[in-house]
């Protein structure tokens, strides 16, 4: 089946660590996305890439970075610089169809140990 | 600056009861407006998507609408089932950036639990 897996489901977060949080996706789709999401708010945007060997920042770049060597995987780093880095993490793609929905993968949660 | 709101942030009815969610936004100059379902600890599942030329679209018991003029949109559901128990979101897309075409403006969602 096509989809979107984002792996781990739970990352633990040490002082002054860097973590990767995996993004792949089988869809065949130019364009994806990550996005935070912290309670009792709306998904806020931090970098979306639209073709390979390209991204951009979104709302929230600061203190994360992303590559986009392979077009099925979008891996993002949250950075030490990342101070709030608790959240729970949503990747996401989408064809190259304007008209076409965002498709999610179950995402990852992170905490600070 | 768009910005969407989705309100009540939470709420709970009896199973069988028809309702309505509500998503609002600033800015009537959309490309399209999404209605998301999100089970707790889940990615998002997309349930609906209007274009800014469309007045509702519907799927199964579902119904969305969207009035640009008065930057309104609502889902109805129909019938309510435990099953629907989820967070609800909605989002838009703007028509007047460049990178409009991949950009998202998402509300904070409204948790609704239906009682069986």
């Amino acid at each position: 089946d096509g989809g979107i897996t984002q792996s781990p489901k739970y990352l633990f977060r040490k002082e002054g660590q860097n973590v990767t949080l995996s993004c792949e996706q089988n869809l065949n789709h130019d364009a994806m996305y990550w996005y935070r999401q912290d309670p009792g708010q709306g998904l806020r945007l931090i970098y979306y890439s639209q073709i390979v060997n390209d991204f951009q920042k979104g709302d929230i770049a600061e203190g994360y970075s992303v590559s986009r060597e392979k077009k099925e995987s979008f891996p993002l780093t949250v950075t030490s610089a990342q101070k709030n880095p608790t959240a729970f993490y949503l990747c996401a793609s989408r064809s190259d169809s304007r008209e076409g929905p965002q498709h999610f993968g179950d995402g990852t949660r992170l905490s600070i140990l | 600056k768009q910005e969407v709101t989705q309100i009540p942030a939470a709420l709970s009815v009896p199973e069988g009861e028809n309702l309505v969610l509500n998503c609002s936004f600033t800015d009537s100059a959309i490309y399209n407006l999404q209605w998301f379902r999100q089970d707790p600890g889940k990615g998002l599942t997309s349930l609906l998507l209007i274009q800014s030329s469309q007045r509702e679209q519907t799927s199964g018991r579902l119904n969305a609408s969207l009035d640009k003029s008065s930057g309104r949109s609502t889902l109805y559901i129909a019938a309510s089932q435990p099953g629907d128990s989820a967070t609800y979101l909605c989002a838009v897309r703007q028509t007047d950036r460049m990178d409009s075409n991949y950009q998202l403006i998402w509300g904070a969602g409204t948790k609704l639990i239906i009682k069986p």
